[in-house]
């Protein structure tokens, strides 16, 4: 079965500052990968994906991600933080079935202070 | 404009009522999803469909019951809220089609309060 872990609950950068938002993954097949981020009282936003094409992939607002295999990671960095960056980041992988449905980590909280 | 639209987007209601939570999507997107979140945690699927006519039980054991009469229209129905069923409710879309990259779009949400 597929999982994914998010090995930090909460991260807290100064603004400016690189973002780095940890991702585990265990899957029997490559998988497809993605992150979303959900701003209070809004719905999840697609950042990026990856689907075994590029191993470094480039998301919207200055996000990226590269996958891994032999770590099995999914990291999720920007090079500067902004006020703006803060919100719930969510790692998650898609099933194996046709089902398309979506496998999500515990969540991570971006802090980003002044 | 394609989008993804849920109403309502707060819902305060006493134990017992019949509640309907609605989501439809401009898209014209095959599958749609129910994912339940509790504050602070992730999401979990409670229902699917593949399409018109078609509803599956997700991962997540859930009272509700969903239809999918229309494309578009995929409302998740409690027919006796209990104070258990407080949680935001999430609605997505995605295009049908066995690539991995199919990305889900999402919906702003339904925050229910069960008194």
């Amino acid at each position: 079965a597929q999982s994914v872990t998010q090995l930090d609950s909460h991260v807290s950068v100064s603004e400016g500052t690189p973002v780095l938002l940890r991702c585990n993954y265990s899957s029997s097949y490559s998988p497809s990968l993605f992150w979303y981020v959900q701003h209070p009282n809004k719905g999840l936003q697609l950042l990026l994906k990856y689907t075994s094409a590029a191993t470094l992939v480039k998301g919207i607002n200055g996000f990226e991600a590269e996958f891994k295999k032999s770590e099995t990671s999914f990291h999720l960095t920007k090079p500067s933080a902004h006020m703006s960056d803060a919100a719930e980041y969510f790692c998650v992988v898609r099933d194996s079935s046709n089902t398309g449905k979506l496998i999500f980590g515990q969540g991570t909280t971006l802090q980003v202070k002044p | 404009e394609a989008d993804i639209y849920q109403t309502p987007r707060y819902l305060v209601i006493g134990t017992g009522k019949k509640i309907t939570l609605e989501c439809s999507q401009t898209m014209g997107h095959d599958k749609m999803y129910w994912y339940q979140q509790d504050p602070g945690m992730e999401l979990h699927l409670i229902h699917y469909s593949y399409g018109v006519n078609s509803t599956e039980k997700g991962d997540l054991s859930s009272e509700s019951t969903v239809s999918r009469i229309r494309t578009e229209h995929f409302p998740l129905t409690l027919e006796s809220a209990r104070p258990s069923h407080t949680s935001q409710y999430l609605c997505a879309s995605s295009e049908w089609g066995l690539a991995g990259g199919n990305e889900q779009f999402f919906g702003p949400g339904t925050r229910l309060t069960v008194l």
